[in-house]
């Protein structure tokens, strides 16, 4: 079990400027979720995967952020046309659901964003 | 909607001292009440769990009991030590007809830091 990894840890990027992350899960999981959290605020939930499948977007997740699971393994997260309010930490985790049972998040280390 | 509410920090301790953080939620139906933690440096860790009313979570030391006629979920450690010192978070995650989608509410997180 290496556990979740997220690429990259840290990017500062210009206002206006695309980006994308990584999150690779553990590998037997089949579900991956995409959380936010900003200074002195715990995660908000913004998406998440069963497989390959995008089951249920936010509200907070704009037009301009797209994610995406294209062999049920990793997810990207891209954000376009970055903001200043997009600098946060971009938590992944994973975790393995059967029939109705569902294991705990294992999350990752985040990617922190800055927009200048 | 769903919601979790945590005590203000941040907590200061000396070592060897009792813990309490309060952690009190509103949700429809039965959630799963959780306690991660995110030590300095690392990603969330899930501490402790309880899944029905009167349940008792615990983990290296920590409890918290799943109390439904109070809407709370505080968590208490008899004995402190310095390396417990990172930031607490309590979650929700509301299940639906026994299944458990997986999707977490946090609070805001309480840093706690123990002095020798």
């Amino acid at each position: 079990d290496t556990g979740v990894s997220q690429n990259p840890r840290h990017k500062i990027t210009k206002r206006g400027q695309n980006v994308t992350f990584r999150c690779d899960p553990i590998s037997e999981h089949n579900r991956l979720y995409w959380y936010r959290q900003t200074l002195g605020q715990g995660p908000e939930f913004l998406t998440y995967f069963q497989n390959e499948a995008q089951l249920e977007k936010s509200r907070l997740l704009s037009d301009r952020f797209s994610a995406e699971r294209p062999k049920g393994s990793f997810s990207t997260l891209e954000i376009q046309r970055t903001e200043q309010g997009d600098s946060a930490m971009y938590l992944c985790a994973s975790s393995f659901v059967w029939q109705d049972q569902i294991s705990p998040l294992h999350f990752g280390n985040g990617t922190r964003l800055t927009v200048t | 909607g769903d919601s979790v509410t945590q005590m203000e920090g941040p907590v200061t301790l000396s070592e060897e001292a009792f813990l309490t953080i309060n952690c009190t939620y509103t949700a429809t139906g039965y959630p799963s009440l959780f306690w991660y933690v995110q030590y300095p440096g690392e990603g969330l860790q899930l501490l402790l769990k309880a899944t029905k009313a009167d349940d008792k979570g615990s983990n290296k030391g920590f409890e918290a009991t799943y109390r439904k006629e109070t809407t709370s979920f505080h968590l208490e450690k008899g004995s402190v030590q310095v390396s417990d010192s990172a930031v607490y978070f309590c979650a929700l995650n509301r299940n639906a007809g026994g299944t458990s989608y997986g999707k977490l509410t946090f609070g805001q997180g309480t840093i706690l830091t123990v002095h020798p």
